[in-house]
């Protein structure tokens, strides 16, 4: 089966640093991606690993593990908006393209 | 450019009824895939079309969900009989083709509450 763990919810300051892992366990593996979820809107994305090692984008960078089935999204200076869920996804191993999620992680950004 | 989009935005219906969903796609796109998202937990995979066929409808969860896509762009993803377990937020989402590096985009859902 597959199965992708993340922590229910993290808190944090503004202007700090938070780091949100994901751990996978699949039959097979074709990519990971990170989304951004606001209460009641639609997930947007933040980024795509798919060889190991990390991936920077403005303030926020992921890093992918595949011989560990791990994966990390750092957010920096964080910010009040980035209060969100924050969704880990894998690209189904059989080339179909669907993606399987965790349940998300909701991240409070406290002033 | 337009991004993904559904209608309706909310839904309420009785139990037992018949329910159609439609997610407009952003144009080009030939991938398009139906998740749904029940409270506190993360979209899970109900079925994907390339082009007009579905080539993988394994989430559906029984026979009373059908989606189509008869022209390749617009998808209606229909309940029969409704039961309350089927309040959920359905999402919508497309990906201009099936590359390793295409991210999905998603809609903004419809959000399905069943009485």
């Amino acid at each position: 089966g597959q199965n992708i763990d993340q922590p229910t919810e993290m808190t944090a300051t503004e202007g700090a640093i938070v780091q949100i892992n994901c751990t996978y366990q699949t039959s097979g593996f074709n990519g990971l991606f990170w989304y951004q979820q606001h209460a009641g809107e639609a997930p947007t994305f933040l980024s795509y690993n798919v060889l190991d090692g990390l991936e920077e984008k403005g303030r926020f960078s992921s890093f992918l593990s595949r011989s560990k089935g791990y994966s990390y999204l750092l957010l920096k200076e964080l910010q009040m908006k980035d209060s969100a869920s924050y969704l880990c996804a894998v690209r189904d191993p059989d080339n179909t393209d669907k993606l399987i999620f965790g349940t998300g992680t909701r991240l409070q950004v406290f002033p | 450019g337009a991004g993904v989009s559904q209608t309706p935005s909310n839904k309420v219906t009785e139990k037992g009824k018949y329910v159609e969903l439609r997610c407009d796609p952003i144009s080009g796109h030939t991938a398009l895939y139906w998740y749904r998202q029940s409270l506190g937990q993360g979209p899970e995979f109900l079925i994907y079309f390339q082009g007009t066929g579905a080539a993988d409808d394994s989430g559906l969860p029984n026979d009373r969900f059908f989606a189509v896509r008869p022209e390749g762009s617009v998808s209606t993803l229909k309940i029969q009989r409704t039961e309350r377990g089927d309040s959920a937020v359905y999402l919508c989402a497309s990906s201009l083709s099936r590359t390793t590096s295409t991210e999905q985009y998603f809609g903004p859902g419809t959000r399905l509450t069943v009485t």
